[in-house]
């Protein structure tokens, strides 16, 4: 079945760092990827919609130049929490569409710390 | 505003018994919903699925049924086996089939 691995599964930085998860479809091409992050015990919140080769489309609330993606290729999409700061920790969670009319299939997931 | 909703965080059922996962919407453009089941430290996975044309899918031991007027949906999981133990997730979409909104999910707890 499809696979998406999602990089690192957890990861501890201090404030005013930045960090990159990476998000890969390992055995299909997708044009496009979803971004979620999650609060405990909270619904998966719509990030961003990522197209491979143009712009990210964020979800109303969500800061562009806080949360950096970039779908360079069919295969990968990546999120940069640029300027990390405590309320930036959360999980971050990836999904990748295979087709339109297939189920997405999810990464593991990144929980982040910022300390 | 969350426009999926799960109210109940966690449900606990006898194996063998009959599990019922619940959500509710608010957008009416909503037309394709999902339901996903989540391990811990594992990504959400496919469970079922239901477009608004229909108001019951089957699929093996999981039922989804669809109330377009009341807006909600529900998971049916019968017989409840231990191995269903994990975070439900429904989700839904209008229009763009894979942009979902997703409620905040239901742990069930299925006992031996």
């Amino acid at each position: 079945g499809a696979v998406v691995s999602q990089h690192p599964s957890r990861v501890i930085c201090k404030s005013g760092t930045s960090v990159k998860i990476e998000c890969r479809s390992l055995d299909f091409q997708a044009t496009t990827m979803f971004w979620y992050r999650q609060f405990p015990k909270q619904s998966l919140m719509l990030m961003a919609t990522s197209n491979e080769g143009s712009k990210a489309t964020y979800e109303q609330g969500v800061e562009k130049d806080k949360f950096l993606i970039n779908h360079a290729s069919l295969t990968l999409s990546t999120l940069t929490v640029t300027s990390a700061h405590p309320e930036d920790s959360s999980f971050y969670i990836c999904s990748a569409e295979m087709d339109r009319t297939s189920p997405l299939h999810f990464g593991n997931g990144t929980r982040l710390t910022v300390t | 505003d969350q426009q999926v909703k799960q109210n109940s965080p966690s449900l606990s059922v006898q194996e063998g018994r009959i599990s019922i996962l619940n959500c509710d919407y608010t957008n009416s453009m909503f037309d394709y919903f999902l339901w996903y089941k989540k391990y811990p430290a594992e990504g959400p996975t496919f469970l079922i699925s239901i477009s608004s044309i229909k108001d019951k899918n089957e699929d093996g031991r999981f039922t989804v049924f669809l109330n377009k007027s009341a807006k909600h949906l529900s998971l049916h999981i019968v017989p409840s086996q231990p191995g269903d133990s994990a975070v439900y997730f429904c989700a839904a979409s209008a229009g763009n089939f894979n942009k979902f909104y997703f409620g905040s999910g239901t742990k069930l707890n299925v006992k031996p």
